[in-house]
């Protein structure tokens, strides 16, 4: 399965700022998503990000709020903007090896954010 | 689009008992459904998975049943072990290539 590197592993941050969390693949994939998941809670989809397109985003999510950058097929970025203590969650980016009938999911060690 | 829901929110046993987790989903064309396992702080890590086109599988003490018709599908786990204490997440993957999960399990085995 595919490995990924992602960071900043945690951060706390002032409101009103933004956060750009990174997460390499080490290798090509089509198709990379962003989840969240707030504190005892489930892992809510926020958006895929595909190479060469915007983003496709949740019900309840908007570009504005979390933009994503998606230039190469092993690299994406999550941007969590103008940030409040509600934004407060880990969030995790994930690959899917999808492809000769192989569905698997992988989750990077996700960014633990504190907005204070 | 897919709904997943996931019972029980928290599940005890005492070791060497058995766990059953249960999810039901919505979007008859789902055809992919694993399981993840969630240590405390820890990302989540899939344990077990199965197909549409299956109808049970199993990997030692952890097994996976699936009733498409019924749309549920539901995690066995024999033996338990201390070490199985985490929360399971059960999920649904449809044709537009989300995995959309359950709100999870928080199992505790006592020894």
């Amino acid at each position: 399965s595919a490995v990924i590197s992602q960071k900043p592993s945690r951060d706390i941050c002032q409101r009103g700022t933004s956060l750009t969390i990174q997460c390499q693949v080490d290798s090509q994939v089509t198709m990379m998503f962003w989840y969240r998941q707030q504190p005892g809670q489930s892992l809510t989809l926020i958006a895929t990000a595909n190479q060469g397109s915007e983003a496709t985003y949740e019900s309840g999510f908007v570009i504005d709020k979390f933009p994503i950058s998606r230039p190469n097929l092993t690299f994406s970025t999550l941007t969590v903007s103008n940030m409040s203590p509600e934004d407060s969650s880990i969030y995790l980016c994930s690959v899917t090896t999808q492809g000769t009938g192989n569905y698997g999911y992988t989750f990077g060690s996700g960014t633990r954010l504190t907005v204070v | 689009g897919e709904n997943v829901e996931q019972h029980p929110s928290t599940l005890s046993v005492q070791e060497g008992d058995s766990a059953v987790i249960k999810c039901t989903y919505s979007d008859s064309a789902s055809n992919y459904f694993p399981w993840y396992k969630q240590e405390l702080g820890k990302r989540p890590q899939l344990i077990i998975d199965i197909r549409s086109n299956v109808g049970e599988k199993k990997d030692q003490r952890i097994a996976v049943t699936l009733n498409k018709t019924a749309k549920h599908f539901s995690l066995h786990i024999t033996e338990t072990q201390p070490e199985d204490s985490a929360v399971y997440f059960c999920a649904a993957y449809n044709q537009g290539g989300k995995l959309i999960f359950g709100q999870g399990t928080e199992l505790s085995v006592k020894p």
